[in-house]
């Protein structure tokens, strides 16, 4: 079964103190995983696509990187702007189905 | 590009009641998502059509959630009747086809409280 899991939960850092979200994955081959951020309110806001172990995307201060189990979203020197649920998808080869784990509640504190 | 359109924004209902939801996707895009997100959880998919035909609605609750895109284009949900457990945000979401994985645009979703 196409399974999507992401830690912690919830994580609260300081301005500029920089982590990392977790996503693992169970897929019958994966064709995507994916990035979004979602602020209270509003509705998910792409951010990355990754497609094969190894491939590594960028934008600000966050880096997503991809293996074959797991994926991170590295935040690097964080600022409360940043504070918003951030939510990992995966697409399999055999469909478009999009299975979305429950999401990382990121505050920053200033 | 206009995003995706939902309505209504907010909803209130009472337990037995029924409700409807609208979205029209970004023109052109062929598939169409409804997704359920209670509280604190990640979206659960419950209804995917691919042009006016479903694909899968394998966790829609059949007994009371009936959606329909006519079309291909517009979408609406129902609910008939609602139970305490549906209070949650209703998003829809579209995606346009190509050889490899499109990623999903969603709309901003309707929040329904029943009480």
């Amino acid at each position: 079964e196409d399974q999507v899991t992401q830690s912690p939960e919830a994580l609260r850092l300081q301005e500029g103190e920089s982590s990392s979200l977790n996503c693992s994955y169970t897929v019958s081959g994966l064709r995507g995983l994916f990035w979004y951020r979602q602020d209270p309110g509003k509705g998910p806001e792409f951010l990355f696509t990754l497609y094969s172990a190894g491939e590594e995307k960028e934008k600000e201060r966050l880096k997503a990187t991809l293996t074959k189990k797991e994926s991170f979203l590295h935040i690097t020197a964080p600022k409360p702007e940043d504070s918003a649920t951030y939510l990992c998808a995966v697409t399999p080869n055999t469909g478009n189905q999009f299975y979305f784990g429950t999401g990382t509640s990121l505050t920053v504190i200033p | 590009e206009a995003g995706v359109a939902q309505s209504p924004r907010y909803k209130i209902i009472e337990k037995r009641q029924s409700v409807a939801f609208w979205c029209n996707p970004i023109s052109g895009h062929a598939t169409l998502y409804w997704y359920q997100q209670i509280l604190g959880q990640g979206p659960k998919l419950l209804i995917q059509f691919q042009n006016n035909g479903v694909v899968d609605d394998s966790q829609l609750p059949k007994d009371r959630f009936s959606a329909e895109r006519l079309k291909g284009v517009d979408s609406t949900l129902k609910i008939q009747p609602a139970k305490l457990e549906d209070s949650a945000v209703y998003l829809c979401a579209s995606r346009s086809q190509g050889v490899w994985a499109e990623k999903l645009f969603f709309g901003s979703g309707t929040q329904l409280s029943v009480l």
